[in-house]
């Protein structure tokens, strides 16, 4: 079965820019969405289709995605930005989550 | 305002059954595309079964296919998952999520605050 894979932990300070991977085989092909949890909350998606932003995600997160690697990157990440990240694409008719990113702003 | 509410979460014992509900409002649920994943605790999202808009597809994860069905209702907007022979595994928090395509490609726009099931004697 199709795996993709995120690092366990991240950690930035506030200010700087946070920049979470999301690996898999030629995942550059399918599309890739990312989930943003903080704890105790159900996830939002913060960004879908690799690069597009929901209404009311803030500008400071975007994302591409190429060759085997998914990036989202966080710019002049905030303390309210800490949480988990998910990852997450399509592969023949099942959905794929990464294991998740544990963003630390401190 | 788009609106998930699960239900359904209980303690039971393994091989127990057990049937989750998603009640749906704000939106036209016979619309929309339909899933449910799960958060066993401490870990990550394990999406495990997808209902198109009418009913007629339906996939499941290898994890319950063969035990667990899902199911919609949209005259009354719900959406169920029916567990059967669960296991000390299944134990998690189940999420209903919509899904929302455009170009071939779909994603979970709104999701349920989730109902926790625990499997244990």
């Amino acid at each position: 079965s199709y795996e993709v894979t995120q690092p366990p932990s991240l950690s930035v300070s506030p200010g700087q820019t946070a920049s979470i991977t999301c690996s898999g085989d030629a995942l550059g092909e399918k599309s890739v969405s990312w989930y943003q949890q903080k704890p105790g909350q159900s996830p939002v998606v913060v960004i879908y289709q690799d690069f597009k932003r929901p209404s009311g995600i803030p500008e400071r997160f975007s994302a591409s995605n190429s060759g085997n690697t998914a990036t989202l990157t966080i710019s002049g990440t905030q303390g309210e930005d800490e949480g988990d990240y998910h990852c997450q694409t399509w592969d023949r008719s099942s959905a794929v989550f990464g294991g998740g990113t544990k963003l630390t702003v401190l | 305002e788009v609106q998930l509410v699960e239900s359904g979460g209980a303690l039971v014992r393994p091989e127990g059954s057990l049937r989750l509900s998603c009640a749906a409002s704000g939106f036209i649920s016979g619309d929309y595309q339909m899933n449910w994943v799960r958060q066993a605790p401490g870990k990550g999202l394990e999406w495990i079964s997808y209902i198109d808009s009418s009913g007629g597809t339906i996939y499941y994860a290898d994890s319950v296919k063969g035990r667990f069905t899902i199911s919609r209702d949209n005259a009354i907007n719900l959406l169920y998952l029916q567990m059967t022979n669960l296991r000390a595994e299944d134990t998690a928090i189940y999420y209903c999520a919509r899904s929302w395509s455009s170009s071939g490609w779909s994603h979970f726009d709104y999701w349920g605050q989730g109902t926790l099931v625990t499997v244990s004697s």
